[in-house]
């Protein structure tokens, strides 16, 4: 069964400055991978997703993930971050079954 | 869009009652999911639903119990509540039965409290 790890439970960075959130996961094929962001008090949204192709994927929000096979990494970046990016960011893992893991979640806080 | 609708979005009832959450989807999705959700354990699965009238027990199923008699609509049971089942819960549903790589789209969630 896959599982997935998200080393960071909470991270702050100043509005503006660069963002990574790290993801490692575990599963023994190609995983499908996953990035939800939840706000407070809201449900899931997708920002983005890979499972095949291009390991650089492109999501909402100017999000982005690069998928890394050899280190079993999917981070998610975004190059400027805004204030309204302060949320909880919660990576997936899915395989050839139902089952799709979800990480304990990165609490983002923006600074001004 | 995709519009997974969770009835309530606060729920308080008293421990041993019977609570029923509801979830549904206007997508004609096959897979509905239901999760919960408690700081620092991220999602965990309770029960998911592949089809109508079926059902598979995930992670976190002893307590609950699930319903699916038509297609979009999801119900997650506490048969007789605890104060340890006090979290949010959240409804997701997903296209296609065999298409694993689709994502699952998530309702607003409903926080219940057990008193």
């Amino acid at each position: 069964a896959q599982s997935v790890t998200q080393p960071d439970i909470h991270i702050t960075v100043s509005e503006g400055a660069s963002l990574e959130l790290r993801c490692n996961y575990s599963y023994g094929a190609t995983p499908y991978l996953f990035w939800y962001v939840q706000s407070p008090g809201q449900g899931l949204q997708l920002l983005l997703k890979y499972f095949s192709g291009d390991t650089l994927v492109q999501g909402i929000k100017g999000f982005e993930a690069e998928f890394k096979r050899s280190q079993s990494s999917f981070n998610l970046r975004k190059p400027s971050v805004h204030w309204s990016d302060a949320a909880e960011y919660f990576c997936a893992v899915g395989g050839n079954n139902n089952d799709m893991r979800f990480g304990a979640g990165t609490r983002l806080t923006v600074k001004p | 869009d995709v519009k997974v609708t969770q009835s309530s979005r606060y729920l308080v009832k008293r421990t041993g009652e019977k609570v029923f959450l509801e979830c549904v989807q206007d997508m004609d999705h096959e897979n509905m999911f239901w999760y919960r959700q408690d700081p620092g354990l991220g999602l965990r699965l309770i029960y998911f639903s592949y089809d109508v009238k079926m059902k598979e027990k995930g992670d976190i199923p002893e307590g609950y119990s699930v319903s699916r008699e038509k297609k979009e609509r999801f119900s997650l049971i506490l048969e007789s509540a605890s104060t340890n089942q006090t979290s949010m819960y959240l409804c997701a549903s997903r296209q296609d039965r065999g298409r694993f790589n689709q994502p699952q789209h998530f309702g607003d969630g409903t926080r219940l409290s057990i008193l």
